[in-house]
């Protein structure tokens, strides 16, 4: 079946720190990917996506490479803000109309 | 663009009764919505997918006859919890995925449910 492995959390890391947040995949296919944002008390945003490999998607100073020959979609930042505390979730879909498959979420922490 | 509302964000009701929490999008067509429910440590459950106009496919393990979802429209989907009870407490997140293919989901704020 499809799943998506991501680093347990929490990652605590102070302001302006460089951010990496690891995600793999297993999937019969040639999926989609994206990251997802969840701050607190809310739902979960879209973040960035790509849709094949070498694609890199890129939002808010995120960024994220679709790597095929890994199967790796590692969310990274090169400076982050007492802002971007928030749970990420890596997530992928196969075929145009499938439903999405989520990792279990990362908890950012980023203190000043 | 591409907002999604859920109504209630939170709710307070007594055990046995029922509780309706809506999705909509608001500036797009959504064939498909999903419903998830969110356990603590953050891990998200898919519930069910509705497809506007059918019924909705629920995943194994979800109760259809206490899960009630109606999808009567291309921007409203419904959730009914039927008979609540305090182990239904929870985070609930609706989705709502555009027309077309390789399209993302976009998701509402979430209901806090809370059975007394």
């Amino acid at each position: 079946g499809n799943s998506v492995t991501q680093m347990e959390g929490p990652v605590t890391l102070s302001e302006e720190a460089f951010l990496t947040i690891n995600c793999t995949y297993t999937a019969t296919g040639y999926p989609s990917l994206f990251w997802y944002v969840q701050y607190p008390g809310e739902g979960l945003q879209l973040l960035l996506k790509a849709t094949k490999a070498d694609d890199k998607g890129s939002n808010k100073g995120f960024e994220a490479t679709y790597r095929k020959e890994t199967t790796s979609f590692h969310l990274e930042k090169g400076s982050v803000q007492v802002s971007d505390s928030a749970v990420y979730f890596c997530a992928l879909s196969l075929g145009g109309y499938q439903k999405v498959t989520f990792g279990t979420g990362t908890k950012l922490q980023v203190i000043p | 663009g591409a907002v999604v509302s859920q109504h209630p964000s939170w709710v307070i009701c007594k055990s046995g009764t029922s509780v309706k929490i809506e999705c909509r999008s608001l500036d797009f067509q959504a064939t498909t919505m999903f419903w998830y429910r969110q356990f603590p440590k953050q891990s998200l459950m898919l519930m069910a997918t509705s497809n506007e106009g059918s019924k909705a496919t629920y995943e194994q393990g979800v109760e259809k006859d206490k899960f009630l979802i109606n999808h009567a429209s291309l921007t409203l989907s419904t959730l009914t919890v039927t008979s609540a009870h305090p182990e239904d407490s929870s985070f609930y997140i609706c989705s709502a995925r555009e027309t077309g293919p390789y399209q993302p989901q976009h998701f509402g704020d979430g209901t806090r449910l809370s059975i007394l």
